[in-house]
């Protein structure tokens, strides 16, 4: 099975500034065939559903703020939230589906 | 718009049988993949079972194969998780959610269920 590991498991960013989460899957996600890493991110906020951010690592869902940045490719993922804002406290995570699936334990961002 | 709906007895003693439904509308149920998640109090979120459409694949978490058994009726826009022997650790917020390729597109709002005599 694929293990997720995210670093750190949470962090405190300012307003205005720059957070990033880390991703790192026990085995590649880079199918060869496509060129496609098979990693998504969600951002989950307490009370409400998961939202899916990015999809095959840096592809940005539709309606999602450009501020938020996946890259990475292989076994090592980020995603970057720029210009941090009050409504991006959630608890984000990754997942990968590229043999089954399975999520990495959840990164949390606060305001410091 | 699209809505998730799950639903389901919330408080259900160790040892019975449960099964949660998820109704959907708004997308093309019949060309999504459906799965179920779940989140235990305190914990992250956890991958259950998936069933591709037309019901032609399933696949299960190792930790609920044989326990757990998803199924979908198209004709309802509906997705099952039948759940056996449930367990206080089975005690989580469980939603439904609705992959257009592999990653999930939708989710549902969730529904509780503890697991308590």
């Amino acid at each position: 099975d694929i293990v997720m590991t995210q670093s750190p498991d949470s962090l405190a960013v300012s307003l205005g500034e720059t957070a990033t989460i880390n991703c790192k899957s026990s085995q590649s996600l880079l199918y060869g065939s496509n060129n496609k890493n098979y990693l998504a991110w969600y951002q989950h906020k307490p009370g409400q559903s998961p939202r899916l951010l990015m999809y095959w690592a840096s592809t940005r869902e539709s309606g999602v703020p450009e501020r938020f940045t996946g890259s990475g490719s292989g076994t090592d993922f980020s995603l970057t939230i720029s210009s941090l804002q009050a409504e991006d406290v959630a608890v984000y995570y990754c997942q990968q589906y590229y043999t089954s699936y399975t999520f990495g334990q959840g990164t949390k961002l606060q305001i410091k | 718009q699209v809505h998730l709906v799950e639903s389901g007895r919330g408080v259900v003693q160790p040892g019975r049988s449960l099964r949660l439904s998820c109704a959907a509308s708004g997308f093309n149920f019949t060309n999504h993949g459906l799965h179920w998640v779940r989140q235990a109090p305190g914990k992250g979120l956890e991958w259950l079972a998936v069933i591709s459409y037309e019901g032609i694949i399933e696949d299960y978490a190792d930790s609920v194969k044989g326990r757990f058994t998803i199924s979908r009726d198209d004709s309802k826009s509906t997705v099952y998780l039948q759940i056996n022997s449930v367990r206080p650790d089975d005690t989580a917020v469980y939603y439904c959610a609705a992959a257009g390729q592999y990653y999930f597109n939708y989710w549902g709002q969730g529904t509780l269920v503890t697991v308590s005599s």
